[in-house]
């Protein structure tokens, strides 16, 4: 069955310093999402992507993170200088289109910690 | 502004009963979700529910929604140890179809 992929599992990065999480959505999926949720809380919602442009952001998502689909399958959420309280887990989320019956699948989640 | 809560946060059930697990959201919404997550894992689909009415059952877990009451409940029958985990309701929120996701309920079965 196909699954939406991320690398890396986990990531441990200074704070200031830049990362790119990675995910590999399923194939035939034209819409990305990226969503986090720091421990022990729900998950929120940070952006969704399609026909290579974002088309909505969360008050979270500020100029620190971008987003890109560098080739065919990748779809990647950098945070240029992390923060302590960027650490948290991130997940990559796709679905085929946004009708009424379609799901998000959800990747095994990237988590950061930032010291 | 769409807000999703769930009560109850953490729920202790024995083996063999039953329960329900509560999903409110503020505003209209067109889709219901359900989500299973266990502990360091990611969040697996358990069911979509669209319109008034709609109740999905997958073996003991049955979802329902009342879109006049904007309320979804995840009813557990008979509960086994495998159940135990943390289950997000999670509303759409608007037209890119982003997910606003509920506190979540712990739920923890014990023998």
């Amino acid at each position: 069955e196909p699954e939406v992929t991320q690398t890396p599992s986990h990531q441990v990065t200074q704070m200031g310093q830049e990362v790119i999480l990675r995910c590999v959505p399923i194939s035939n999926h034209l819409y990305f999402y990226w969503y986090r949720q720091i421990l022990g809380q729900k998950v929120e919602f940070l952006v969704s992507f399609y026909n290579n442009e974002i088309s909505e952001k969360s008050e979270i998502f500020d100029d620190q993170f971008s987003v890109e689909r560098p080739d065919g399958s990748n779809f990647t959420l950098k945070i240029r200088s992390t923060k302590l309280e960027d650490s948290a887990m991130y997940f990559c989320a796709s679905s085929e289109t946004v009708g009424a019956m379609d799901t998000q699948y959800f990747g095994p989640g990237t988590r950061l910690t930032v010291l | 502004e769409l807000k999703v809560e769930q009560n109850p946060l953490f729920l202790s059930m024995q083996e063999g009963k039953n329960y329900t697990i509560y999903c409110n959201y503020s505003t209209t919404s067109d889709r219901l979700y359900w989500y299973r997550q266990d502990p360091g894992k990611s969040l697996e689909s358990l069911f979509v529910l669209l319109s008034n009415g709609a109740v999905k059952q997958e073996g003991r877990l049955m979802a329902s929604l009342d879109t006049k009451a904007r309320l979804s409940t995840l009813h557990i029958t008979a509960a086994v140890h495998d159940l135990s985990a943390t289950y997000f309701c999670a509303a759409d929120g608007g037209a890119t179809n982003k997910l606003i996701f509920g506190t979540g309920t712990l739920l923890a079965v014990q023998p």
